[in-house]
């Protein structure tokens, strides 16, 4: 059972556009949502992260957007670059010592 | 410079064998984890130690096996009972707190032929 859901499996967007990735989850008990990016034959790093309490993050071009109530949450990607073409996991913490439930993965594909 | 290191980067195995892929960390985490990737199947949880000769499993650890001599070191043992050992594996560290983040190793890519 996957405990985060995340989607679309994939998706394209060209240069310049929006790629927006969606997450849900059930257990109330997760405290810190963060998301990190893998390229291919890599491990995944920290992209963003984000703490229930706070409905929205912004670090650059990249944007969490979190909605309690509905156990939700997103990340958009703002003028997508091909550099941004990557696979990206959402993740949820179990507990404070970092163990993570992760989201399936959504590969994104910016077009020049 | 600090981080963690995984070895070796591909690792191939015949069948029926037990192989051990290792991971080291410098960054003085106290929790290590190991985690299978599969396309299409994100990161799942294999073990899981916070402090030196503890471990516990994770969600798939049936096949596995591990240990916690050193802070800074946590093996992973393939056994022959795992049934479908080809895999991505990534290992990460973190320490405890509010501000936690894991770092991981570059994986090992384990095929079995």
């Amino acid at each position: 059972q996957q405990q985060v859901k995340q989607s679309p499996q994939s998706l394209i967007v060209q240069k310049g556009g929006i790629s927006i990735i969606n997450c849900a989850y059930e257990n109330t008990a997760f405290d810190y949502f963060p998301w990190y990016q893998q390229f291919p034959g890599k491990g995944p790093a920290l992209l963003i992260a984000i703490r229930p309490d706070v409905s929205e993050k912004k670090e650059g071009r990249f944007t969490i957007s979190f909605n309690k109530s509905a156990k939700q949450f997103s990340l958009h990607i703002m003028d997508s670059q091909p550099g941004d073409s990557a696979t990206y996991f959402c993740a949820a913490r179990v507990d404070s010592w970092g163990k993570l439930q992760f989201g399936a993965g959504t590969q994104v594909v910016v077009t020049p | 410079d600090g981080g963690i290191t995984q070895s070796p980067k591909y690792l191939f195995r015949k069948e029926g064998q037990n192989v051990t892929l290792s991971c080291e960390q410098n960054l003085n985490h106290d929790a290590m984890y190991w985690y299978r990737q599969d396309p299409g199947q994100g990161l799942r949880l294999i073990y899981y130690s916070q402090i030196v000769n503890d471990f516990q499993k994770g969600d798939i650890a049936e096949g596995y096996s591990v240990s916690r001599e050193k802070k800074e070191s946590f093996p992973l043992t393939v056994t022959s009972a795992q049934k479908n050992p080809t895999a991505f594996y990534l290992c990460a560290s973190s320490l405890s707190g509010e501000d936690t983040e894991a770092f991981f190793g570059q994986g090992t890519r384990l095929t079995v032929v």
